[in-house]
């Protein structure tokens, strides 16, 4: 079975500056896929980022960045250059073939002007 | 490319009554996933839908709870006898295709309250 891991409930970040959401999974898996989604207050699920697996180089989406740690399970989310609309739950998530995301519970980012 | 609608968007009910829940996926999505939400947590899976084929079912899903998609195309998540722990947000993705890498989107879920 998979299972994800956010340690972090509650974060909260300086407009301008850069944080780093922490998620651990586990799986038995050899081919999968992780995944950040953000969901703002009162709106929808929406991708930020994904990563396969197999691929040793992180990725990145403009201001959005990972560090995915193969061997360590570990899968965190960069935000640099913090901005209001950040603000949101974000959801670490991993997806095996052909099956179902698994989510996180979840971090509260907040973002201070 | 209008995105994933879910009907209604809020629904309160009474413990007892049974409530149904319409979701639209985007057009030519072949799959389709119903997960449940509780306040401050993630999405739990509940059941998906390969076109019209429903693939897999959560132990989450009790017998109050049935799920179709007769068409292929939009899909209905029933439950009977509501109790006050089925109140939650009730989420629909879609998704192009079974390949590993395929993105989830979801819709706006709808919220139910049972009173």
């Amino acid at each position: 079975a998979q299972t994800v891991t956010q340690s972090q409930p509650e974060m909260s970040v300086q407009e301008a500056e850069t944080v780093t959401l922490s998620c651990t999974y586990d799986t038995s898996e050899s081919d999968y896929y992780l995944f950040w989604y953000k969901q703002p207050p009162s709106r929808q699920m929406i991708l930020v980022i994904r990563q396969e697996a197999y691929k040793q180089q992180n990725a990145t989406e403009n201001r959005f960045s990972v560090n995915f740690q193969k061997a360590a399970k570990s899968f965190s989310l960069k935000i640099s250059d913090s901005q209001l609309g950040d603000a949101a739950m974000y959801f670490c998530a991993t997806k095996t073939s052909y099956d179902k995301v698994i989510f996180g519970p979840g971090t509260s980012l907040s973002v201070i002007p | 490319d209008t995105g994933v609608s879910q009907d209604p968007r809020h629904k309160i009910t009474k413990r007892g009554q049974n409530v149904t829940f319409r979701c639209d996926p985007i057009s030519e999505h072949n799959r389709l996933y119903w997960y449940r939400q509780t306040l401050g947590q993630g999405p739990e899976f509940l059941t998906y839908f390969q076109n019209e084929a429903q693939l897999e079912k959560s132990r989450l899903l009790s017998d109050r709870f049935s799920a179709e998609r007769p068409k292929g195309s939009f899909s209905t998540l029933e439950i009977q006898r509501t109790e006050q722990g089925d109140s939650a947000m009730y989420l629909c993705a879609s998704s192009p295709n079974p390949r590993l890498a395929d993105t989830q989107y979801f819709g706006p879920g709808t919220r139910l309250t049972v009173l």
